[in-house]
């Protein structure tokens, strides 16, 4: 199947800094992207769906000043987690594609 | 809000199929039923999806009410690696449209015993 892949896997930043997520698929071009978040014991969320070459679209609750997305080109979506504090800690995952390949999730820990 | 309801938790033998079962009783005409499912601080991974006719895959198998209200995911030789959250999900096909993206349940946690 195709293949989408999340960068870093894991991160740990200090509060009060930025960390951005890159989102790639390896082997097709996707015009979108979904950003999903999941904390423990949790289901997953969706906060934004990620399109190409225009703004994203947040869901509601989710603040697009603090979650940045970018989707510069056909092969890749980042999302940056500005001023990030403990409670941003979480699994983020992205995925593409039509029948919703997910990357392996970014876990990040703020402390 | 997801538009499925699936047990919270099942088990299964080693070896022995596993039957998940999913209501989605206000499916609309247009949606698919997607299977995915989720292992330990992993990302969710595709299995089946189909709309009213059953569907095999090397993964599983789909089965689909004839009113499309509910169907069962069956795992025909479970293994201890098949150990994971399951989710069924409705959509539409087509992710370029609002109906596309994906909305997740709590899904069904399945435990695979030796």
């Amino acid at each position: 199947g195709a293949v989408v892949s999340q960068h870093p896997s894991r991160v740990i930043c200090k509060s009060g800094t930025s960390v951005k997520i890159e989102c790639r698929s390896l082997d097709f071009q996707a015009t979108t992207m979904f950003w999903y978040r999941q904390f423990p014991k949790q289901s997953l969320m969706l906060m934004a769906t990620s399109n190409e070459g225009s703004k994203a679209t947040y869901e509601q609750g989710v603040e697009k000043d603090k979650f940045l997305i970018n989707h510069a080109s056909l092969t890749l979506s980042t999302l940056t987690v500005t001023s990030a504090h403990p409670e941003d800690s979480s699994f983020y995952i992205c995925s593409a594609g039509e029948e919703a390949f997910f990357g392996q999730g970014t876990r990040l820990t703020v402390v | 809000d997801a538009k499925t309801t699936q047990p919270t938790s099942m088990d299964c033998a080693e070896g022995r199929a596993a039957n998940l079962p999913c209501n989605h009783s206000t499916i609309s005409g247009n949606e698919y039923v997607y299977w995915y499912r989720q292992i330990h601080s992993q990302g969710p991974q595709y299995i089946i999806h189909g709309l009213k006719n059953n569907e095999t895959n090397e993964m599983a198998s789909l089965i689909i009410t004839e009113d499309r209200k509910s169907s069962t995911l069956i795992l025909p030789h479970a293994t201890l690696r098949d150990t994971a959250v399951y989710y069924c999900i409705v959509r539409v096909a087509g992710i370029y449209n609002q109906g596309g993206k994906l909305i997740f349940g709590q899904g069904t946690e399945l435990s695979v015993k030796p």
